[in-house]
């Protein structure tokens, strides 16, 4: 089944320590995305790439970088993690836009990251 | 004029009810409507969508009501049962625009048995 896959569901870090958190997908999608989402609040764009062209939110820190090597894979690396930054980190990906196309996002089952 | 404005933020409904999840806007060029449904621990799934040119869409029990001239879109749950309790965001977003979607606050959902 064509799906988007994050790795991992689950991650620990310490305070200050690079995390890398990564996601791939099948669906030969040109756009993913990257969402933070904390308790009980809607996802929250941080940014996305349409093809290998990167698309920042402006109010994302500069803390957060990504990486997009080839159309299957994109990462999402925090270079600094603080305390604020423990959410759960969603993958999304998208056909993107064409004459009749629509922005049907779809969603990985999220990393949710633990900072100590 | 961004927003999407949800409501209510928490609902409960008994099995078998009505559950019924409002949403406006106020941008005129958003021209799609899907809805996602999250369950604890998992990444949103899209549920149903809907655009402007028509005033209902219905899958199953899911169905979207859509008024433009209030600017308004509602998501009806028919017979609704536990295994719908979940979290359910609406959105909105323009078709060759942004590729972004904007979402609502969400409303969590529990259905008792």
């Amino acid at each position: 089944d064509a799906m988007v896959i994050q790795n991992p569901r689950y991650q620990v870090t310490q305070f200050g320590k690079p995390v890398t958190l990564s996601c791939s997908q099948t669906l030969n999608h040109n756009v993913m995305y990257w969402y933070q989402q904390k308790s009980s609040q809607a996802p929250k764009l941080l940014f996305h790439y349409y093809d290998k062209d990167f698309n920042n939110e402006a109010d994302t820190p500069d803390n957060f970088q990504s990486r997009r090597p080839n159309t299957s894979f994109c990462f999402l690396d925090i270079r600094s993690p603080g305390l604020g930054d423990a959410a759960m980190y969603l993958c999304a990906t998208s056909r993107g836009q064409g004459p009749t196309d629509h922005y049907e996002q779809y969603f990985g089952p999220g990393t949710r990251l633990t900072v100590t | 004029q961004q927003q999407v404005k949800q409501s209510p933020q928490s609902l409960i409904v008994q099995k078998g009810g009505i559950s019924i999840i409002n949403c406006a806007y106020e941008n005129t060029a958003f021209d799609y409507f899907p809805w996602y449904q999250q369950f604890p621990g998992k990444g949103p799934a899209l549920l149903i969508a809907i655009r402007p040119d028509v005033s209902e869409k219905k899958e199953g029990r899911f169905t979207i009501s859509f008024n433009k001239s209030a600017k308004q879109f509602s998501l009806h749950i028919m017979d609704s049962q536990p295994g719908d309790s979940a979290t359910y965001f609406c959105a909105a977003s323009i078709q060759g625009g942004s590729e972004k979607l904007v979402f609502g606050k969400g409303t969590k959902l529990t259905v008792n048995p």
